[in-house]
């Protein structure tokens, strides 16, 4: 089985400071890994996913992710925080080419400050 | 072309009560998922189909729940007897194809369900 946690519910930051969420996940097999991000009112869209080629992977809206297996982590980042990228972060697993289930974080709820 | 839609965007309705929830995937899609998601919590599996059969139905909590999609295209996700732990956001979600690297799942608005 696997799972996912995301340390921090809620992460406040100044409009133009670093964005980091936090994702650690558990897995038996090496893992596919994503991050998805919900605006209010709209499906969730996929920002990035690693699918075990380069480890730093880079997303749209300037995001990445760095694939840490010593750490079974894929902490989110962004270097300058825009007001909308106010938003719900979900990380996500899977568990590889024979899996199609993704087992969800219970999210972070990101505010940006003016 | 347009991307996942999901109908109603807000059910309410009465404990006991029959409800169906209804996707329409990407188009050529050939995998549909659905999940639910309760307030505070991240979306949680629970069923996908291949074409028309329901290839897991393990997160289906009960049997009040199913799904189907009778020509491989649009799916309805019915409850029975609904309660209000029922209350939730049920996402659908489509996919080229199911497990891989190209496993990316486009997701449709949800529809948000409230059991009074």
């Amino acid at each position: 089985a696997q799972s996912v946690t995301q340390l921090g519910s809620h992460v406040s930051v100044s409009e133009g400071a670093l964005v980091l969420l936090r994702c650690n996940y558990s897995s038996s097999v090496p893992p596919y890994l994503f991050w998805y991000v919900q605006y209010p009112n709209q499906g969730l869209q996929l920002l990035l996913k690693y699918t075990s080629a380069a480890t730093l992977v880079k997303g749209i809206n300037d995001f990445e992710a760095e694939f840490k297996k010593s750490e079974t982590s894929f902490h989110l980042t962004k270097p300058s925080a825009h007001m909308s990228d106010a938003a719900e972060y979900f990380c996500a697993v899977s568990l590889g080419d024979n899996d199609y289930k993704l087992s969800f974080g219970a999210g972070t709820t990101v505010t940006v400050r003016a | 072309g347009a991307g996942v839609s999901q109908t109603p965007s807000n059910k309410v309705t009465e404990k006991g009560k029959y409800v169906e929830l209804r996707c329409d995937p990407i188009s050529g899609h050939t995998a549909l998922y659905w999940y639910r998601q309760s307030l505070g919590q991240g979306p949680e599996f629970l069923i996908y189909f291949q074409g028309t059969g329901a290839a897991d139905d393990s997160g289906l909590p009960n049997d009040r729940f199913f799904a189907v999609r009778p020509e491989g295209s649009v799916s309805t996700l019915k409850i029975q007897r609904t309660e209000r732990g029922d209350s939730a956001v049920y996402l659908c979600a489509s996919s080229p194809i199911a497990g891989g690297p190209l496993n990316e799942q486009f997701f449709g608005p949800g529809t948000r369900l409230t059991v009074l």
